[in-house]
């Protein structure tokens, strides 16, 4: 399986927005309400931020928040703050009963 | 609150087999609808997923090293287990445990609950 596709970096400064695609295809992204986002800092563990393309879990800001057009999902990040810099990796099922991650984007907080 | 802790030796040697648990604790592995995950990532690279079981035994494993994994599950001990068979130094990585939730669909693919991380270095 290919691991669905990121941009290595994005940046921003505070209290800006920014977006991050991830790219699949229609046998996975595109297939499946099935995409997860994971932020991490340096050294911890990945913690899901956003999972059925666009729900929060109980304790993660307002301010993510995440979308899907066809094969296409997407992160956003409203009003940036420095904690926010860290890496991003989507995730999706796919058709072949497995899951797959995203190269992963590093955001950097200007 | 459920919690995961990877343990296992953190040097193997190369054509060795590599052999990892996850404890779980703060709850019951066979309670709740769950899968149980591993996942790795080499320093510096991205998330790579290895596979998940389910407490009946049930297992998916990533194609690419579909060959060389075994993941099973000891539910009197709440302990999963990873095997990687035949290692090469590309195996160097931090192994990552972690609760698959099933989502609105039950399809079981996203984490919501990660270990900390045990690091694996292949070498001679």
């Amino acid at each position: 399986q290919s691991a669905l596709t990121q941009p290595a970096s994005v940046s921003g400064s505070p209290g800006q927005s920014i977006t991050i695609p991830c790219t699949g295809t229609s046998s996975d992204v595109g297939g499946y309400n099935c995409v997860s986002w994971y932020q991490q800092h340096p050294g911890k563990a990945p913690k899901v931020m956003i999972y059925d393309v666009s729900n929060r879990p109980s304790g993660v800001s307002y301010r993510f928040s995440g979308s899907k057009s066809g094969n296409t999902a997407s992160l956003t990040i409203s009003g940036l703050q420095a904690e926010d810099e860290a890496d991003y990796y989507c995730s999706s099922y796919t058709s072949s009963s497995t899951v797959v991650f995203g190269g992963g984007t590093k955001l950097t907080v200007l | 609150q459920v919690q995961l802790q990877e343990s296992g030796p953190g040097l193997v040697k190369p054509s060795q087999t590599l052999s990892l648990t996850c404890t779980v604790s703060g709850g019951s592995i066979s309670s709740g609808s769950y899968y149980w995950s591993w996942i790795r990532q080499p320093a510096g690279k991205g998330l790579e997923w290895i596979g998940r079981i389910y407490t009946s035994g049930r297992t998916n494993y990533n194609p690419s090293l579909k060959s060389r994994v075994t993941i099973s599950v000891d539910t009197s001990k709440n302990q999963f287990s990873l095997q990687l068979s035949s290692v090469t130094a590309a195996d160097t990585a931090v192994y990552y445990c972690a609760r698959a939730n099933p989502g609105g669909d039950y399809y079981y693919y996203y984490m919501d609950v990660w270990g900390k991380g045990t690091t694996v270095t292949v070498s001679s």
